[in-house]
């Protein structure tokens, strides 16, 4: 079956750890996206990547890092310098840069921080 | 400004009821829109995309109106399994970013 995978679905961490959260697709989709929510908020972008090896800062990056070294995948590291890391994290992809493609999520990671 | 506007409700509904939301965007360069929806603790999944015209699929309606900036979906004979949040998404194609509402809460009553 096509889509996308995260994992874990449930994450717990001690303050000061950093954390890898896994983001996988298999629908040949060229643009990747990290976003975070919280209770009561919409979806934030952390960071996006429209091309392997390429990776560009959303609204809320700080403390967070991102790699794409292949098309498939865009792993997400949560760092001790992200302040308030308890959250619903989102991956999603879609087809490009044509701004008509919708974007297709995983089903989220939990992150919770002890 | 918030780039997306939505009223978070909650809307609540009796079964067979029609319902709209509406969602207003800031700027006036975006290029295409949606409605997600997405159930508590899962991932937002996308009901329609939304064109200039209008389009309709089954029992829900999406409109765009450019000149005001808003969009809408109009939910009609309403199903208990319609409850859930509504996400407004608006990409600009600058940067291939999505930018979403904080969604509109519904629940729909037996």
């Amino acid at each position: 079956d096509g889509g996308i995978t995260q994992s874990p679905k449930y994450l717990f961490r001690k303050e000061g750890q950093n954390v890898t959260l896994s983001c996988e697709q298999n629908l040949n989709h060229d643009a990747m996206y990290w976003y975070r929510q919280d209770p009561g908020q919409g979806l934030r972008l952390i960071y996006y990547s429209q091309i392997v090896n390429d990776f560009q800062k959303g609204d809320i990056a700080e403390g967070y890092s991102v790699s794409r070294e292949k098309k498939e995948s865009f792993p997400l590291t949560v760092t001790s310098a992200q302040k308030n890391p308890t959250a619903f994290y989102l991956c999603a992809s879609s087809m490009g840069l044509n701004s008509y493609n919708e974007q297709f999520f995983g089903p989220g990671t939990r992150l919770t921080v002890l | 400004r918030k780039e997306v506007e939505q009223d978070p409700g909650p809307f609540n509904v009796p079964e067979g009821a029609t319902v709209a939301f509406n969602c207003t965007y800031s700027n006036s360069a975006s290029q295409s829109f949606f409605w997600y929806r997405q159930d508590c603790r899962k991932e937002p999944k996308l009901l329609m995309s939304v064109y200039s015209s209008g389009n309709e699929d089954g029992r829900f309606t999406a409109q765009l109106n450019r000149a005001s900036q808003y969009i809408s979906l109009l939910i009609r004979d309403s199903k208990l399994s319609d409850s859930a949040t509504y996400l407004c998404v608006v990409n600009q194609d600058t940067g291939n970013q999505f930018y979403f509402g904080t969604g509109t809460s519904l629940t729909v009553i037996p």
